[in-house]
């Protein structure tokens, strides 16, 4: 059964850093894309980025280039989304997820999820 | 930023169906398949329509999704409370090099 299990619930501060993690199981890691999905209280889906574990190619949606890095671990089968500075307008639910190539236009696996609360 | 347009809302009595439209462009649905996914508060989006029209294995038939041009429609027969949740379609965007999604529209039965 193919599972993406994400790291628990996190409050910080403004201008500290974080990274969360999504480990997958029950498939071969390096052999499909991860993204990660944002979503702020109350709004809509965000596709952020995309990383293939197998040579750990990433690639940043517009919008988030340069506002977080993406990163993978072979061995441990583990995705990563990191901050370096936190603001405010970073709260928001990440949701890490499986595509079965670049360019798919679906998602069928889904982490359960990992809330993110940046207040002073 | 969504770039696909959907209805806020839409309601209607248990048992009658709704209709939901997503409206995108050609660089996104005019050139791309469609999926459909259903939000229930508090948990992950749940694929419920990949490839335009086709339903994972699990999904009843009371959902289905269609494709013409740049716009596509999910429609969901047979309304239930429990479908009672926020729907968003999604496909890739080509301009963009990534998959994009609707700005959401939230089902209520009456």
């Amino acid at each position: 059964e193919v599972q993406l299990v994400q790291s628990g619930a996190e409050v910080k501060k403004p201008g500290e850093s974080l990274k969360i993690s999504c480990k997958g199981s029950g498939y071969s890691f390096t052999s499909y894309w991860i993204a990660w999905v944002r979503q702020m209280p109350g709004k809509g889906l965000e596709y952020m980025g995309i990383i293939y574990p197998g040579d750990s190619d990433v690639r940043y949606s517009p919008s988030f280039q340069g506002q977080v890095t993406i990163s993978a671990g072979k061995s441990l089968s583990t995705a990563y989304l990191q901050w370096s500075s936190l603001k405010a307008s970073d709260t928001a639910m990440y949701f890490c997820v499986r595509q079965n190539y670049f360019g798919t236009s679906y998602i069928e696996y889904w982490g359960q999820g990992t809330l993110v609360t940046v207040s002073s | 930023q969504s770039v696909l347009t959907q209805p806020p809302s839409v309601s209607a009595a248990p048992g009658q169906k709704v209709t939901i439209s997503c409206s995108g462009s050609s660089s996104n649905i005019g050139n791309n398949y469609v999926s459909w996914y259903q939000q229930l508060p508090g948990t992950a989006p749940k694929l419920l329509i990949y490839e335009n029209n086709k339903r994972p294995s699990g999904i009843p038939d009371r959902f289905s999704g269609s494709k013409s041009g740049t716009s596509a429609t999910l429609g969901i027969t047979g309304l239930q409370t429990g479908d009672e949740a926020d729907y968003y379609c999604g496909t890739w965007d080509n301009s963009l090099s990534a998959l994009v999604f609707g700005t959401g529209t939230k089902v209520t039965v009456l």
